[in-house]
């Protein structure tokens, strides 16, 4: 079957630096998504890898290790709006996404 | 108005009656998609239409019933729903099914629907 893992919930200071990691089985892959969801609100596109390597776009990166089925967001100088959810996303052969249950981050001061 | 808009918001209901949820997408999109959002559970992909025709239906339950008139809106009409149904509502739209390069979904805020 497909699936897609990642922590349920982080902590992290304001200020710091945190990763969050996902790993994934699809079948045939096409990409990897992260899309960040504060509370009550709709999800929102951060980062697309299909290949191997680190994507840097300001202060979150993202992570893909094909051969690993694994990838992580990278998050620096972390600031109070972070604290939302981020959902990981494998897309397979049929373009169909497959997601994870998201990742909880709490951000303290 | 722009991106993704989903009416209502909220919506409460009892168990016999019929709602229907809309979404509108202003991005010239040909692609819409329903979600549902399960707390602590991954997003369960309900349908999809592409050009106005549906192309998915992963074993949704026949109370949930789709509509796409155009490749702007889409509907997802509710009877007789279960308290299980209870859930945030989402849609979302992309310029294609296939999702290359860095085409991706955009998504509406959401519908939170309580069945009682």
């Amino acid at each position: 079957g497909q699936n897609v893992d990642q922590p349920t919930e982080m902590t992290a200071t304001e200020g710091a630096i945190v990763q969050i990691n996902c790993t994934y089985q699809t079948s045939g892959f096409n990409g990897l998504f992260w899309y960040q969801q504060h509370a009550g609100e709709a999800p929102t596109f951060l980062s697309y890898n299909v290949l191997d390597g680190l994507e840097e776009k300001g202060r979150f990166s993202s992570f893909l290790s094909r051969s690993k089925g694994y990838s992580y967001l990278l998050l620096k100088e972390l600031q109070m709006k972070d604290s939302a959810s981020y959902l990981c996303a494998g897309m397979d052969s049929n373009y169909q996404l497959i997601w994870g249950a998201g990742t909880k981050l709490i951000i303290k001061p | 108005e722009t991106g993704v808009t989903q009416t209502p918001r909220h919506l409460v209901m009892g168990m016999t009656n019929k709602k229907s949820l809309k979404c509108e997408q202003h991005l010239g999109h040909n692609a819409m998609y329903w979600y549902k959002q399960s707390a602590k559970k991954p997003l369960e992909l309900m349908f999809v239409y592409n050009f106005k025709e549906q192309t998915e239906n992963n074993s949704v339950p026949s109370r949930f019933s789709p509509e796409c008139p155009n490749s702007s809106h889409l509907f997802l009409h509710l009877h007789t729903l279960q308290p299980e149904d209870s859930a945030l509502y989402l849609c979302a739209s992309s310029q294609d099914l296939e999702l290359a390069g860095r085409d991706t979904q955009y998504f509406g805020p959401g519908t939170r629907l309580t069945v009682l």
